[in-house]
């Protein structure tokens, strides 16, 4: 079974900027999260979705939004971009339900802001 | 609210040394504990989980104990190999889901390298 794809796998941008990064859960899989990777913030939760309603989100502007399509698979966009949104993007997937909250992780998209 | 308490890294072995990654925790209830562990350039991948107090998760000679007494998780591996140097993150999920939030905490990771 193929696992998480994420698309593309290297950004980069210019402050002002907005970008649109994807991704694509395990075949099955109806839930898809979002993290976000820094240096010096760690893994923080962005969001996620569930049957194309956002369930869950995390504490981060508005600027940052997602949504997620009737075959699961799921975008993320972040609109005008500042420097401190250079980071890793990473997403995951899982069943959702009792006994199957286990995450799975795509390899990230990599997004540089200049 | 939640969190996820790890030793600060860098950790740096000999090959064959015993690992031990100090995690714990705060959650109310009955959080599910994850390990995983994220090489250079790649993306997290599931090294182990517990669902429930005094669960031992395994994997890859990697083992660690649901510890509700202590609020621990600690990372253990009896001998590492060249090949284990990755960086570690422990994370919890809260247990009150169903409807509610599948949302990962995770500790701010430990870096291992190991040396041959």
């Amino acid at each position: 079974k193929a696992g998480v794809t994420q698309t593309p796998r290297y950004l980069i941008k210019t402050r002002g900027q907005q970008v649109t990064l994807s991704c694509s859960p395990i075949s099955g899989h109806r839930s898809v999260s979002w993290y976000q990777q820094t240096p010096g913030q760690g893994l923080q939760f962005l969001f996620e979705y569930f049957s194309e309603t956002q369930r869950n989100k995390g504490n981060f502007p508005g600027r940052f939004s997602g949504r997620q399509f009737s075959n699961s698979r799921s975008e993320m966009n972040v609109s005008t971009l500042e420097l401190g949104d250079s980071a890793l993007y990473l997403c995951a997937s899982s069943l959702r339900g009792q006994g199957a909250e286990t995450q799975y992780f795509g390899p990230g998209t990599r997004l540089l802001v200049l | 609210g939640n969190s996820v308490t790890q030793m600060e890294g860098p950790v740096t072995l000999s090959e064959e040394a015993f690992l031990t990654i100090n995690c714990t925790y705060t959650a109310t209830g009955y959080p599910s504990l994850f390990w995983y562990v994220q090489y250079p350039g790649e993306g997290l991948q599931l090294l182990l989980k517990a669902t429930k107090a005094d669960d031992k998760g395994s994997n890859k000679g990697f083992e660690a104990t649901y510890r509700k007494e202590t609020t621990s998780f600690h990372l253990e591996k009896g001998s590492v190999q060249v090949s284990d140097s990755a960086v570690y993150f422990c994370a919890l999920r809260q247990s009150d889901s169903g409807a509610g939030s599948y949302q990962l905490t995770f500790g701010k990771g430990t870096k291992l390298s190991v040396i041959p």
